[in-house]
């Protein structure tokens, strides 16, 4: 059974403040690792695709890195908004199509 | 927009009622998956179809089953509720390629009563 962590589970910041959240993952039989938000009342959206090892990806205000010999990428949002309020998902993806999720990072930013 | 769709989005229902929980996209994606999630817990996959006539059991053992007759169709059914398959249940698609993401419909939250 794959074992993808995320911390914290649970983040409480003020509006402007930056913040970054972890992922680990297995290290072997990697294909990609994926970052989702999901906004409550709404689907999950993918933010991030990452595939090769020192990838650095960026979107807006939030980027990501991949270390996938060490197994963990960390997600950044520089100056959170309130809208940024969700939950942030990493998911695995080995050698098959079917995605390993983490439990996820709650973050609430506080106007 | 949502290219994929899952109906019904709420659903409270009787023990031993049989169910279907519709997903449909229009996407032309020929992989799909269905993931449930209990509060607190992460998304498990217990169902997946890589093409028409293609489908298996995910990583979480559940009494659902899917079918696969269309490329845009993939309902799961219940064949008798009970009360531990309350739950919420998320209906995904991708393409085939490595960099490519899931795409989510808005979910089906199953109580069973």
């Amino acid at each position: 059974i794959l074992n993808v962590e995320q911390s914290p589970q649970s983040l409480h910041v003020q509006e402007g403040d930056s913040t970054n959240f972890t992922c680990s993952f297995p290290s072997s039989n990697f294909y990609a690792l994926h970052w989702y938000r999901w906004e409550t009342a709404k689907s999950p959206e993918a933010l991030f695709v990452m595939t090769l090892n020192g990838d650095e990806k960026k979107k807006g205000r939030i980027s990501a890195t991949l270390n996938t010999k060490e197994g963990y990428s960390y997600l950044y949002i520089k100056g959170s908004q309130p809208e940024d309020s969700a939950t942030y998902l990493c998911a695995f993806r080995g050698s098959n199509y079917k995605l390993t999720f983490g439990k996820g990072t709650l973050l609430t930013v506080n106007p | 927009e949502a290219d994929i769709y899952q109906t019904p989005r709420y659903l409270v229902i009787g023990t031993g009622k049989k169910i279907t929980l519709e997903c449909s996209q229009t996407m032309g994606h020929d992989k799909m998956y269905w993931y449930q999630q209990d509060p607190g817990m992460e998304l498990h996959l217990i169902h997946y179809s890589y093409g028409v006539n293609s489908t298996e059991k995910g990583d979480l053992s559940s009494e659902s089953t899917v079918s696969r007759i269309r490329t845009e169709h993939f309902p799961l059914t219940l064949e008798s509720a009970r009360p531990s398959h309350t739950s919420q249940y998320l209906c995904a698609s991708s393409e085939g390629g490595q960099s490519y993401g899931y795409t989510f419909g808005s979910g089906t939250r199953l109580t069973v009563v």
